[in-house]
């Protein structure tokens, strides 16, 4: 079975700030890993994804992922948020052999400040 | 067309009700998808479909029916609730389920509120 572990609820940070949100996952088998966001009052929109090949991915919005398989991690990051990224991220992965599956992570709330 | 529907947005009702969620997709997709979302909680998968067969029930109570029509709707038949399954109930879809489940989409979601 899989798991995902977003150790940080909420992730404070001033307008054209850099940010980490951080995401780790656990499996016995290979696994997708995906980052999705949600803002108020709204379904979820996937932001970008780790199948195979590159372990750094880049997504919509200027957000990039990097896989590390040693550390079983796939942080997000960008160089520099504004306001309307004020969202819920969360980190997700699917098994590779059932791949309807998908496993979310708690959520990170990422509140931009002015 | 790139959007799943859900009706309606937001719907309240009592524990001795019958009420019925809707979704519908145009993108072609053949597996669809119900989760559940409690308030600042992650998504929890509660059925999926594929080719219109339910494929996955992820141990939800009978008193949630899905039911998939047709391979554009998706529907979740809800009968003698309880205050705790209020949540927001979120429709997804994605292309064929064999291979890649490379992206799903969401619907807004119906916000459920049983009195």
């Amino acid at each position: 079975a899989q798991s995902v572990t977003q150790l940080d609820s909420q992730v404070p940070v001033f307008e054209e700030a850099p940010v980490e949100l951080r995401c780790n996952y656990s499996s016995s088998v290979s696994v997708y890993l995906f980052w999705y966001v949600q803002y108020p009052n709204q379904g979820l929109q996937l932001l970008l994804k780790y199948l195979s090949g590159s372990t750094l991915v880049k997504g919509i919005n200027g957000f990039e992922a990097e896989f590390n398989k040693s550390q079983t991690s796939f942080h997000l990051r960008k160089p520099s948020v504004h306001i309307s990224d004020t969202a819920e991220y969360f980190c997700a992965v699917s098994d590779r052999g059932a791949t309807n599956k998908l496993i979310f992570g708690t959520g990170t709330l990422l509140a931009v400040q002015p | 067309d790139t959007e799943v529907t859900q009706t309606p947005k937001h719907l309240v009702m009592g524990m001795t009700n019958k009420k019925s969620l809707k979704c519908e997709q145009h993108m072609g997709h053949r597996a669809m998808y119900w989760y559940k979302q409690k308030a600042k909680k992650p998504p929890e998968l509660m059925f999926v479909y594929s080719y219109e067969k339910l494929s996955i029930n992820e141990s939800v109570p009978s008193r949630f029916s899905p039911e998939c029509p047709n391979s554009s709707l998706l529907n979740l038949h809800l009968h003698a609730l309880q205050p705790e399954d209020s949540a927001l109930y979120l429709c997804a879809s994605s292309h064929p389920p064999t291979g890649v489940n490379e992206k799903l989409f969401f619907g807004s979601g119906t916000q459920l509120s049983v009195l």
